[in-house]
């Protein structure tokens, strides 16, 4: 079964970090480009980054950019998201997602996490 | 950075209605474009890829078009389990950086 299982979340003080996992199984994990999608309670989806299959191609949204590290180790079949300077309007359901299609980025994610939920707080 | 506005935010429907959805890029995009459908406590699904392509499960009353600037998710008939929230999605950005529209709740009327 294919499968992506997120942890490392809880709650944080603002400016703290805190690293998330996601553990693949039952697909070639280094095959794929992955990503990272959020959602704060209530809200949308918000893109937060990807990584392409060899980590070659990196990108992050905006409201991450220079905080948030996105890396994988393909021989643990891992994928991680090391959050940095965190803030509250950083506390949302963190989802990891699988490409669709292959290495390059640009496709649809078409397994997703059941997510992992990081509050910043005080 | 390429916006995605999607409309309406919301909609009331009856079940066996067909129901449109809109989502407009900020510049071309190519059909890359993806739509995932949400339900309350659970990860996005998705539904169609590259604007028109249905995803392996998905039933047949799914079905989207558009190009350029401009898409559409159709359910030709809706039924019970379809109330959720609608995302569009793109995947063109060079480099990138991939944006969602703000989602489209779709209710039972």
């Amino acid at each position: 079964e294919v499968q992506l299982v997120e942890s490392g979340g809880g709650l944080v003080q603002p400016g703290r970090s805190l690293r998330l996992s996601c553990a693949a199984s039952g697909f070639t994990f280094d095959d794929y480009a992955m990503h990272w999608v959020r959602q704060a309670p209530g809200k949308g989806l918000e893109w937060v980054s990807g990584i392409s299959w060899n980590s070659g191609s990196i990108g992050y949204a905006d409201s991450v950019k220079g905080r948030f590290t996105i890396s994988r180790d393909n021989a643990k079949n891992s994928l991680y998201l090391q959050m940095n300077s965190l803030r509250a309007e950083d506390t949302a359901l963190y989802y990891c997602a699988k490409n669709r299609g292959g290495g390059s980025y640009h496709d649809a994610f078409d397994i997703w996490g059941q997510g992992t939920m990081v509050t910043v707080s005080s | 950075d390429i916006q995605m506005t999607q409309s309406p935010s919301s909609l009331s429907a009856s079940v066996g209605d067909r129901v449109t959805i809109t989502c407009r890029a900020s510049q071309g995009i190519s059909n890359s474009l993806a739509w995932y459908q949400q339900k309350p406590g659970k990860a996005p699904k998705l539904l169609l890829y590259a604007a028109s392509r249905l995803e392996s499960g998905v039933p047949s009353r799914f079905s989207g078009s558009g190009s350029g600037t401009d898409y559409t998710l159709t359910i030709s008939s809706l039924q019970p389990e379809d109330f959720a929230t609608y995302y569009c999605q793109q995947y063109y950005s060079t480099p990138p950086k991939l944006t969602f529209g703000g989602g489209t709740k779709v209710e039972i009327k």
